[in-house]
């Protein structure tokens, strides 16, 4: 039971490049959460989902897409990589009868 | 709209020391209340929670964490600390009720370091 798991670990984007941040749950949990950690200011959600096919906007979406075509999988999607995108990128998934939002272990994306 | 505030940004402790890590919340009834600690390069991990009940929680790790709410304050103790304790500590409240609207907010973070 790896739990959630993401992909890449670091990546270096040169301004203006897309990539694709892979997240992948094995506890079949029906809510995932893109979250993006800056120095200082805590955790901040870019998005979620409540289950396959439906996404919705958090506090910070600006800059950032996401899709959700299976349960395991909640893959975030940055088109035009700026420098104000230079962060640590969480993805954290829960079930729909608790509220501990269990997490990945990160990627630390430079944008340069 | 929910909120944290942790008030120390950084508090550093000698090995063996007593520990307590401030956490008020803004919420307009009883929020869900979760510590999590983070260690360097790692992803989140919880410590423990409050949902109702018993206002003195125990998690994980020898932590606990006392609900008051006349304070709106949700304060992490560890009585005695160990090396291995260095980490960044995050509050979160999450509105009860859960559904497709349940989301947390966190605090900015308290970084403790520990002196051997």
């Amino acid at each position: 039971n790896a739990g959630v798991t993401q992909t890449p670990k670091f990546r270096i984007l040169k301004i203006g490049q897309s990539m694709t941040l892979q997240c992948t749950q094995d506890m079949n949990h029906n809510y995932m959460y893109w979250y993006r950690q800056d120095p200082g200011m805590g955790l901040k959600l870019i998005y979620y989902s409540v289950g396959a096919g439906i996404t919705d906007k958090g506090e910070v979406p600006n800059g950032y897409n996401v899709s959700r075509s299976t349960t395991e999988d909640f893959p975030l999607r940055l088109e035009l990589a700026a420098p104000s995108q230079t962060s640590v990128y969480f993805c954290a998934s829960r079930d729909s009868s608790s509220y501990e939002q269990y997490f990945g272990p990160g990627t630390r994306l430079t944008v340069t | 709209a929910q909120s944290v505030t942790q008030p120390d940004i950084h508090i550093t402790v000698s090995e063996g020391a007593s520990l307590e890590l401030r956490c008020n919340y803004s919420y307009g009834a009883t929020p869900y209340l979760f510590w999590y600690v983070q260690s360097p390069g790692q992803g989140l991990q919880l410590l423990l929670k409050y949902f109702s009940g018993d206002t003195l929680v125990q998690g994980i790790k020898g932590f606990e964490a006392e609900f008051k709410r006349s304070q709106s304050s949700f304060n992490l103790r560890k009585p005695s600390v160990h090396w291995s304790d260095a980490a960044e500590y995050f509050c979160a409240v999450g509105a009860p009720g859960g559904g497709s609207n349940y989301k947390l907010t966190f605090g900015k973070g308290t970084l403790l370091t520990v002196n051997p």
